[in-house]
């Protein structure tokens, strides 16, 4: 079985300042990690994912995330906060070959950008 | 443009109707999925299919039933529509790979369906 933690239902940061979301996961199987963005009555949308390879990620809007094993940990950063990023983010976790029964999802964070 | 396409943005049933919610990719993806998302609990897994007529229970199937006759479209069915089904329905599909590719799912805008 497979889960996620997202600490943290809300945080808050000034624009410019670092924006910092964890998320840890469990999985008995090599995991596939990814986070996703949910603006405002959207759907999600892909952000990055972790597959193998290099553990620092880079996704779009300037976003990354780094996959720490020992740490059973994948949070997302990026430098400097803008408006435009006020969203929902949801870590999620896949293990199983094929993909084929879906995603476990976070329950989500809502980043909040103070002017 | 990769598309996932749920037929209506937003619904307003009574209680005790059935209720029909479609979902169309233009990917030829085999997985679809559909997720019900309400504030505090993130995305939980409904249901799940891999293959045309081929469908799985995900995490909360009680309540919904899915239909998959076709490779594109997938759609979940509210038997008998109750307020506690009043939610955010996302659907999904995704490429079915072997052990060691990736398994990004695409989404589409959802659906909020209110039961009265």
């Amino acid at each position: 079985a497979q889960s996620v933690t997202q600490l943290g239902s809300h945080v808050s940061v000034s624009e410019g300042a670092l924006v910092l979301l964890r998320c840890n996961y469990s999985s008995s199987v090599p995991p596939y990690l990814f986070w996703y963005v949910q603006y405002p009555n959207q759907g999600l949308q892909l952000l990055l994912k972790y597959t193998t390879g290099a553990t620092l990620v880079k996704g779009i809007n300037g976003f990354e995330a780094e996959f720490k094993k020992s740490e059973t940990s994948f949070h997302l950063t990026k430098p400097s906060a803008h408006m435009s990023d006020a969203a929902e983010y949801f870590c999620a976790v896949s293990g199983s070959g094929g993909g084929a029964d879906g995603l476990t999802f976070g329950k989500g964070t809502h980043l909040i950008i103070q002017p | 443009d990769v598309k996932v396409t749920q037929s209506s943005r937003y619904l307003v049933k009574r209680t005790g109707e059935k209720v029909f919610l479609e979902c169309v990719q233009d990917m030829d993806h085999e997985n679809m999925f559909w997720y019900r998302q309400d504030p505090g609990l993130g995305l939980r897994l409904i249901y799940f299919s891999y293959d045309v007529k081929m469908k799985e229970k995900g995490d909360i199937p009680e309540g919904y039933s899915v239909s998959r006759e076709k490779k594109e479209r997938f759609s979940l069915i509210l038997e008998s529509a109750s307020t506690n089904q009043t939610s955010m329905y996302l659907c999904a599909s995704s490429f079915f790979t072997i052990i060691g590719s990736n398994t990004e799912a695409f989404f589409g805008q959802g659906t909020r369906l209110t039961v009265v």
